[in-house]
């Protein structure tokens, strides 16, 4: 089993939906959590720290379920220039474990 | 501040030869990641240099190697280069977890062409 995992997608939404993936991960001990956004051929960025149970930036909304070990990244109001993949990645529980990428989620918002 | 920078952009290799791609970290930055990228794929990572000792590594032959240097840049070597060897090769930094950070950052890759 992958320490994390999503569902590659692709998620084919029209503009103004709202979309929501989930990825799961499977060490208990992991502390922290990030969503990150890749454009295709270009490198991640970050788009948000989930630290706590969750946070909020305009349009993007994150959570984290420690009990089920899972965290979700919420879009509302979708726009043709959200069309990316969306990779979840996870913190180490010390600071002598590397951060861990899942595959990543595509979305293509459709006009 | 300057991001991580990653040279060079483009590599062009054959088969059989060596690679050298370099990566310089975010200025305080200690840690060192190198991942692969081959086209259409996901993120793989190959290896993770933390002040200036490799802490872990992927799922990749020992023919993949890397060190970094005491100001924290890094080096990864690719040796007797393969055809699928060809991908996008990121780096990324970020603070030392007992630092208090824990985001990463990334260049915007190497792309190796082996022919």
């Amino acid at each position: 089993r992958k320490e994390v995992e999503q569902d590659p997608g692709p998620f084919n939404v029209p503009e103004g939906a709202t979309v929501a993936f989930n990825c799961t991960y499977s060490n208990s001990a992991s502390q922290s959590f990030f969503w990150y956004r890749q454009d295709c051929r270009k490198e991640p960025k970050l788009l948000m720290s989930v630290y706590s149970s969750g946070n909020e930036d305009g349009r993007f909304t994150a959570q984290l379920n420690r009990a089920s070990q899972y965290i979700s990244l919420l879009i509302r109001d979708s726009k043709l220039s959200d069309s990316a993949t969306y990779l979840c990645v996870s913190s180490p529980d010390t600071g002598r474990r590397a951060l861990t990428f899942g595959s990543g989620t595509r979305l293509q918002v459709q006009p | 501040e300057a991001g991580v920078t990653q040279s060079p952009t483009h590599l062009i290799k054959t088969r059989g030869q060596q690679a050298t791609l370099r990566c310089s970290p975010i200025s305080g930055h200690t840690s060192v990641y190198w991942y692969q990228q081959a086209l259409g794929l996901g993120l793989q990572f190959l290896l993770w240099y933390d002040e200036g000792e490799e802490r872990n590594r992927g799922n990749f032959p020992p023919r993949f190697s890397g060190r970094q240097f005491p100001n924290y840049s890094s080096e990864l070597n690719v040796n007797a280069l393969e055809l699928e060897d060809s991908a996008l090769y990121l780096c990324a930094s970020n603070k030392n977890f007992w630092v208090g950070g824990t985001e990463a950052f990334f260049g915007q890759g190497t792309r190796l062409t082996v022919v």
